[in-house]
């Protein structure tokens, strides 16, 4: 079967750094998607990758690893606005989204 | 660019009603919509996958005939809940793909269903 696999929930400091995993074992690969989802609201798009390595975007990065069916969000500087979920998304061999269960993140003042 | 609209956000209704929820891609052809829906602190749920001019493909467990998905351009969608009950209230949401393959989706807003 298929399934990602990320933290229920995480807790960090206004200005700290903090890193968000996500394991996938899909049928195919076809990017990994990470979105944000505030409460109450659809998600937005944070960031693609399909290749192995870090994407930057501002005090965004996501990283991949194909090999080891493996990828990290990694947030810097946070604001309290970054308090949200956070969801893991691979696109398949089938390009079906396969869709995390998301990780509620908290940041404390 | 890559702007989804949803229509309605909010729709509060009496059991039995049937409430039609419309997708709208502003600023690009969708030839692929998604219908998700979304109960509190769950996350998203695939229902169906609607394309421009065919039938929608269903995910298991989805009722082709209670959920209603219709695509007649390349920029709108819709969602018809026909004769919504209590178990159908939960946070609709469309999203559209600018392209068929390894493209990011944009979603709407949303619409949250209250059916009394």
């Amino acid at each position: 079967g298929q399934n990602i696999d990320q933290p229920t929930e995480m807790t960090a400091t206004e200005g700290a750094i903090v890193q968000i995993n996500c394991t996938y074992q899909t049928s195919g690969f076809n990017g990994l998607f990470w979105y944000q989802q505030h409460a109450g609201e659809a998600p937005t798009f944070l960031s693609y990758n399909v290749l192995d390595g870090l994407e930057e975007k501002g005090r965004f990065s996501s990283f991949l690893s194909r090999s080891k069916g493996y990828s990290y969000l990694l947030l810097k500087e946070l604001q309290m606005k970054d308090s949200a979920s956070y969801l893991c998304a691979v696109m398949d061999s089938n390009y079906q989204l396969i869709w995390g269960a998301g990780t509620k993140l908290i940041i404390k003042p | 660019g890559a702007v989804v609209s949803q229509h309605p956000s909010w729709v509060i209704c009496k059991s039995g009603t049937s409430v039609k929820i419309e997708c709208r891609s502003l600023d690009f052809q969708a030839t692929t919509m998604f219908w998700y829906r979304q109960f509190p602190k769950q996350s998203l749920m695939l229902m169906a996958t609607s394309n421009e001019g065919s039938k929608a493909t269903y995910e298991q467990g989805v009722e082709k005939d209670k959920f209603l998905i219709n695509h007649a351009s390349l920029t709108l969608s819709t969602l018809t809940v026909t004769s919504a009950h209590p178990e159908d209230s939960s946070f609709y949401i469309c999203s559209a793909s600018e392209g068929p393959e390894s493209q990011p989706q944009h979603f709407g807003d949303g619409t949250r269903l209250s059916i009394l």
